[in-house]
């Protein structure tokens, strides 16, 4: 699976857009983005997924460029209880295994 | 449903001593898993399950074992604790492209 790159930290004010940026340069054809995050001291929650189509849900937005080498992840009005750790994850759909990396670490602020 | 539902959810053990850490999930997924996460890092996979019958290791198994007897269970065994399995332990199980995470089990080792 391929590898991810995510900034160690962001800070977002309440009600504003987060967007978080992923890096995977090496991804491959069959490989899909997945976000998953974790708020303090509790397992870890599916956010979204996508191939290269953009990608929305009831809970965020995921942006893939063109050339699937980055994508955006997005909470388009992010409340205080967004604050967590954001984990973007490259893998094949029905391969069975998440790696996780460090993460984002988002801190929305009133 | 339930979903992942995981005992204990604290526990303090000795040096030598041997516990289970009991994972079931009422979705009938066939894959399962256990992770285990250290303060300020990200989840590291132990062992993972395919289906009842089924398991193989991950990226840290030393020191752990498991069996998949049902679909529904998948407990985690920790023979002779050591301090350096101080840490936070998921279970997490899977439907086709998502993975359903448990709350946790905080273990010390003393």
């Amino acid at each position: 699976d391929a590898k991810t790159t995510q900034p160690t930290s962001m800070d977002c004010a309440e009600g504003r857009a987060a967007n978080l940026p992923c890096n995977h340069s090496t991804i491959s054809g069959n490989e899909y983005v997945y976000w998953y995050r974790q708020i303090h001291s509790q397992g870890p929650q599916y956010i979204i997924h996508g191939l290269k189509n953009n990608e929305t849900n009831e809970m965020a937005s995921l942006i893939i460029t063109e050339d699937r080498k980055s994508s955006t992840l997005i909470l388009p009005h992010a409340t205080l209880r967004d604050t967590a750790v954001y984990y973007c994850i490259v893998k094949k759909e029905y391969g069975n295994k998440l790696v996780f990396g460090a993460g984002t670490i988002l801190r929305v602020k009133s | 449903n339930a979903g992942v539902t995981q005992t204990p959810k604290f526990r303090i053990l000795k040096i030598g001593q041997s516990m289970t850490l009991q994972c079931t999930q009422d979705m009938n997924h066939n894959y399962m898993y256990w992770y285990r996460q250290d303060p300020g890092m990200g989840l590291k996979l132990i062992y993972y399950s395919v289906g009842a019958g089924i398991t193989d290791k991950g990226e840290v198994p030393n020191g752990y074992n498991v069996s998949r007897s049902t679909t529904e269970d998948f407990p985690l065994r920790l023979e002779l604790a050591a301090p350096s399995q101080t840490s936070v332990y998921f279970c997490a199980s899977q439907t086709v492209d998502t993975q359903y995470f448990g709350p946790g089990t905080r273990l010390t080792v003393l």
